[in-house]
């Protein structure tokens, strides 16, 4: 199992751009989040899904869309690219209930926004 | 409602002990424990679910104190390999939703 992969690992975007995180698991695990890590703040979620075509928002979802059109992907999607979302990105993935199972996390991917 | 870590940080001396705590105003589900490396992602430790639990990780342990609403992670003689952040996650009872948001983390540098 590759377990939970995100691409890219690194990103630069220029403010007002779009683009795509992608978050893909091999694990069969009905439960996926994305969290922002930003220095002194911890782990922050952004959005979660617990099952193919159901997300809901978390702490911080402005400026940030999810589908989950499949088992296995949750991208994120920042739609205008702004400073303050400058962060290291997290997708997160458990077989149930985020609060009661195991979370495996991705390898990250390092976002600036100038 | 994200949980409260104290200390911010810690610095020991290997074979040294120390305890990161992790409270809520609100009325918690379950507890999570993660340690994270430099430039690496969260590792899972431990989840305590009912209140009283206690839980054991090598000589690294954790209780759940559900009546107070808040969680301790005990690290027993110290070692290199323990430094990092660690994170406790917890669920909101009330909020009956699954999710799981994270404290500010808690440095701790292990020193020869």
């Amino acid at each position: 199992n590759a377990g939970v992969t995100q691409t890219p690992k690194f990103q630069v975007l220029k403010t007002g751009q779009s683009m795509t995180l992608q978050c893909a698991q091999d694990m069969n695990h009905e439960y996926m989040s994305w969290y922002r890590q930003d220095p002194g703040m911890g782990l922050r979620l952004i959005h979660y899904s617990v099952g193919a075509g159901i997300t809901d928002q978390g702490e911080v979802p402005n400026g940030y869309n999810v589908s989950r059109s499949t088992t296995e992907d949750f991208p994120l999607r920042l739609l205008s690219a702004a400073p303050s979302q400058t962060s290291v990105y997290f997708c997160a993935s458990s077989y149930s209930r985020g609060a009661t199972d195991t979370q495996y996390f991705g390898p990250g991917t390092r976002l600036t926004v100038l | 409602q994200q949980p409260v870590q104290s200390p911010q940080a810690v610095i020991l001396r290997e074979g040294e002990d120390a305890v990161i705590n992790c409270s809520s105003s609100k009325a918690l589900y379950s507890v999570h424990w993660y340690r994270q490396k430099h430039g690496e992602a969260p590792v899972f430790l431990m989840i305590l679910l009912k209140g009283g639990e206690q839980k054991g990780h090598e000589k690294i342990s954790a209780s759940f104190n559900e009546k107070k609403q808040q969680s301790s992670l005990y690290l027993t003689a110290s070692q290199l390999s323990y430094s990092g952040t660690y994170f406790c996650g917890t669920e909101i009872r009330s909020s009956n939703t699954g999710k799981l948001i994270f404290g500010q983390g808690t440095t701790l540098q292990v020193k020869p």
